[in-house]
């Protein structure tokens, strides 16, 4: 079974430049989770949505950040304009409806702003 | 307050020895799961074993064991006979339905260093 897909796997880019990464979620899975990761903060949540909608997306940091889900089948999450500090491991992750379900991640994308 | 605390950042254990690594929980909700997560090098999340708030047993998933104990708020895990592929970090975390929201919280993790 293919399992959560997350491209690109590295990122490196200048700071003002649009950043965008790409998640495909592990089919038949209703929930959709991007998260960050880096040293100083752990992980964080930064927005989930249920069946394409987003449901909580009090961790995005600020309105730079922006996460879509135009379909069961993909998501993205856009940083514009991106900063140094945004620099950080981006992991999506996908659980199938129930509470008790552990979440899939995705090999995680590794982003670097200069 | 924290909703999950591991209160270890590091250890080190000798290879084939058993390790406990802790997890404390903070919540009210009484439908929860507790999940336990490794962290390799490489860096990619994989998920160990997981314990429903509901469970009467503790879960087992071969070399892994939740140490439930809900009262305490407590979910710690056990690697038994641990190997050297062991080391990396370990994270605690708890999914609640938090009123038809789901939360999902992780803890600060804790690194594990298996000794040859």
């Amino acid at each position: 079974d293919a399992g959560v897909i997350q491209s690109p796997r590295h990122e490196v880019t200048e700071m003002g430049q649009e950043v965008t990464l790409r998640c495909k979620p592990i089919s038949g899975h209703d929930y959709l989770f991007w998260y960050r990761q880096t040293m100083m903060r752990g992980l964080e949540l930064l927005i989930y949505f249920n069946n394409n909608v987003p449901i909580d997306d009090s961790g995005m940091p600020e309105d730079r950040f922006s996460a879509k889900m135009p379909n069961a089948s993909f998501s993205t999450l856009k940083i514009q304009p991106s900063e140094p500090r945004d620099s950080a491991v981006y992991f999506c992750a996908s659980s199938p409806t129930l509470i008790h379900q552990p979440q899939h991640f995705g090999d995680g994308t590794r982003l670097s702003i200069l | 307050a924290q909703k999950i605390t591991q209160t270890q950042p590091g250890m080190f254990v000798q290879e084939k020895e058993a390790v406990t690594l802790d997890c404390t929980y903070d919540t009210s909700d009484p439908s929860y799961g507790l999940f336990w997560y490794k962290q390799p090098s490489s860096g990619e999340m994989i998920f160990l074993i997981y314990q429903g708030s509901y469970d009467q047993q503790n879960a087992t998933e071969g070399r892994y064991s939740l140490n439930f104990q809900k009262a305490r708020k407590s979910a710690n895990l056990v690697i038994s006979a641990s190997q050297l592929g062991d080391s990396a970090m370990y994270f605690c975390a708890m999914r609640e339905e938090a009123g038809g929201n789901e939360k999902l919280t992780f803890g600060t993790g804790t690194r594990l260093t298996i000794i040859p």
